[in-house]
């Protein structure tokens, strides 16, 4: 079955780097575009990134751009999201979700999700 | 950007009852638009894409409706396992995506 697991969350100084991965396990990571949302203590929902199923096109909130960082290795069936410049405000649970479109552009419904990881960002 | 807003933000109901819950977009979406459930401590869940195809597993008694800015989501019948939180978002304007503010079906 599809499994989304993320790793790598905890708490960090503000203006620190922290990089969170997503391993992909139980269908063809390689076909499926991919996304980070995050959810702040007690918030909704907010949509950070998404890349393409092979990683041609990347795309970030306002919030994050020049920030955060998108990537994935196929041959890993892994997804990262580095992040730069923490900021108190980025302190969230960092899930990653799968893309519902199979081999093409998303479809921007996010049909699979991670438990998520918690980011803190403390001094 | 397009903002998602749902009313009500919380709605109490009992075991059985039919339950509405809408979202308005600020511009038209078409059928540009899932929702979401969410149990505390718990990922989301994709319930509804495309404003009413029903996702794989998901139980027949949620329904989406709508299209253009006014959507709403049904549970005809609720059950205890559907007392959570639930989003709408909408995948027209992109990027960003952007999700609404939730609605929280509570116990009464």
């Amino acid at each position: 079955q599809v499994q989304l697991v993320e790793s790598g969350g905890g708490v960090v100084q503000p203006g620190r780097s922290l990089r969170l991965s997503c391993a992909a396990s139980g269908f063809t990571f390689s076909s499926y575009g991919m996304h980070w949302v995050r959810q702040a203590p007690g918030k909704g929902l907010e949509w950070v990134a998404v890349i393409w199923y092979d990683g041609s096109n990347k795309y970030y909130a306002d919030s994050v751009k020049g920030r955060f960082t998108i990537s994935r290795d196929n041959s890993k069936n892994t997804l990262y999201l580095q992040m730069n410049s923490l900021r108190a405000e980025d302190t969230a649970v960092y899930y990653c979700a799968r893309d519902k479109g199979y081999s093409t552009a998303p479809h921007l419904n996010l049909d699979y999700w991670g438990q998520g990881t918690l980011v803190t960002v403390s001094s | 950007d397009i903002q998602m807003t749902q009313s009500p933000s919380s709605v109490s109901a009992s075991v059985g009852d039919r339950v509405t819950i809408t979202c308005r977009a600020s511009q038209g979406i078409s059928s540009w638009l899932a929702w979401y459930q969410q149990k505390p401590g718990k990922a989301p869940k994709l319930l509804i894409y495309a404003a009413s195809s029903l996702q794989s597993g998901v139980p027949s008694r949620f329904s989406g409706s709508g299209s253009g800015t006014d959507f709403t989501l049904t549970i005809s019948s609720l059950q205890p396992e559907d007392f959570a939180t639930y989003y709408c978002q909408q995948a027209n304007s992109f990027p960003p995506i952007t999700f609404g503010g939730g609605t929280k079906v509570e116990i009464k």
